[in-house]
C-alpha cells in the first residue's frame, strides 16, 4: 500500500508563512492534494491537483509537489487557519491519507 | 443547496452489519463518483471505497475488502455502504465525498474529493 508522511505539527505567527510538507515515493508523479479540518467539522478540500484551487478558497492557500514530497503553503496566516491538515494521493486504485498536520497559530 | 447527508449510523455489536447512506441533493449525481472516508476517534482520515459514477467500477481499502460493499443509486441519488462483521476498530465517524471530477458515461474517478458530509457515527461495541 502507498505510505504518505507528515509531521504531527507545525507552528506558526499570524501573518507569517506555514509551510505544511508531506512525503510519499514517487509523489511527485501523483496528484496531491490538501484538506483542512477545523475540530469538530468535515474536511474541506483547500488544493488538488498538486496546486489548484476550489472556488471560495482564499489566495493564500497554494500548493507544490516536486519529487517525493507535496508542500501546503499558507501565506499571511491567520488565526482562522489552525486546523489539521491532511494530504491525499491516489496510487494503482487505492487512495492514500497522510497522517494529518496540526497547524497552530501562536 | 448542494450537499450530502449520511444516514444509517448507530452502535453495533461486534459482527453485526449496518447500512449506510449518503443522500446527495444539488447537482448531477450521475456525473460524479462517489467515495466513503472514514476517522476513527481523535486519529486521521481513512479511505474506505469508492465507486465511479456510472456504478460500474468499485474500489475497496485492503483492510474493508470482502467485508464492506458499496452501490449506488441513480434514481435515488443515494449512494450507500453495507458494512458487515463488524470489528471494534471499525468504530469511526463515516464521511460521504464526492469526487471532484465530473463526467459522462463511465469514467474513472479523478481522486480528489470536493464535497463532504457531515458522517455518520459506527460504534462497534458489545
Amino acid at each position: 500500500s502507498y505510505e504518505l508522511t507528515q509531521s504531527p505539527s507545525v507552528s506558526v505567527s499570524p501573518g507569517q508563512t506555514a509551510s505544511i510538507a508531506c512525503s510519499g515515493d514517487n509523489l511527485a508523479n501523483k496528484h496531491a492534494c490538501w484538506y483542512q479540518q477545523r475540530p469538530g467539522q468535515s474536511p474541506v478540500l483547500v488544493i488538488y491537483q498538486d496546486n489548484k484551487r476550489p472556488s471560495g478558497i482564499p489566495e493564500r492557500f497554494s500548493g507544490s509537489n516536486s519529487g517525493n514530497t507535496a508542500t501546503l503553503t499558507i501565506s499571511g496566516t491567520q488565526a482562522m487557519d489552525e486546523a489539521d491538515y491532511y494530504c491525499q494521493a491516489w496510487d494503482s486504485t487505492t487512495v492514500a491519507f497522510g497522517g494529518g498536520t496540526k497547524l497552530t497559530v501562536l | 443547496e448542494v450537499q450530502l447527508v449520511e444516514s444509517g449510523g448507530g452502535l453495533v455489536q461486534p459482527g453485526g452489519s449496518l447500512r449506510l447512506s449518503c443522500a446527495a441533493s444539488g447537482f448531477t449525481f450521475s456525473r460524479h463518483a462517489m467515495s466513503w472516508v472514514r476517522q476513527a476517534p481523535g486519529k486521521g482520515l481513512e479511505w474506505v471505497s469508492s465507486i465511479n459514477n456510472s456504478g460500474g467500477k468499485t474500489y475497496y481499502a485492503d483492510l474493508v475488502k470482502g467485508r464492506f460493499t458499496i452501490s449506488r443509486d441513480q434514481f435515488k441519488n443515494t449512494v450507500f455502504l453495507q458494512v458487515n462483521s463488524l470489528r471494534a476498530e471499525d468504530t469511526a465517524v463515516y464521511y460521504c465525498a464526492r469526487d471532484g471530477g465530473s463526467c459522462g458515461g463511465d469514467c474513472n474517478p479523478y481522486w480528489y474529493f470536493d464535497l463532504w458530509g457531515r458522517g455518520a457515527l459506527v460504534t462497534v461495541s458489545s
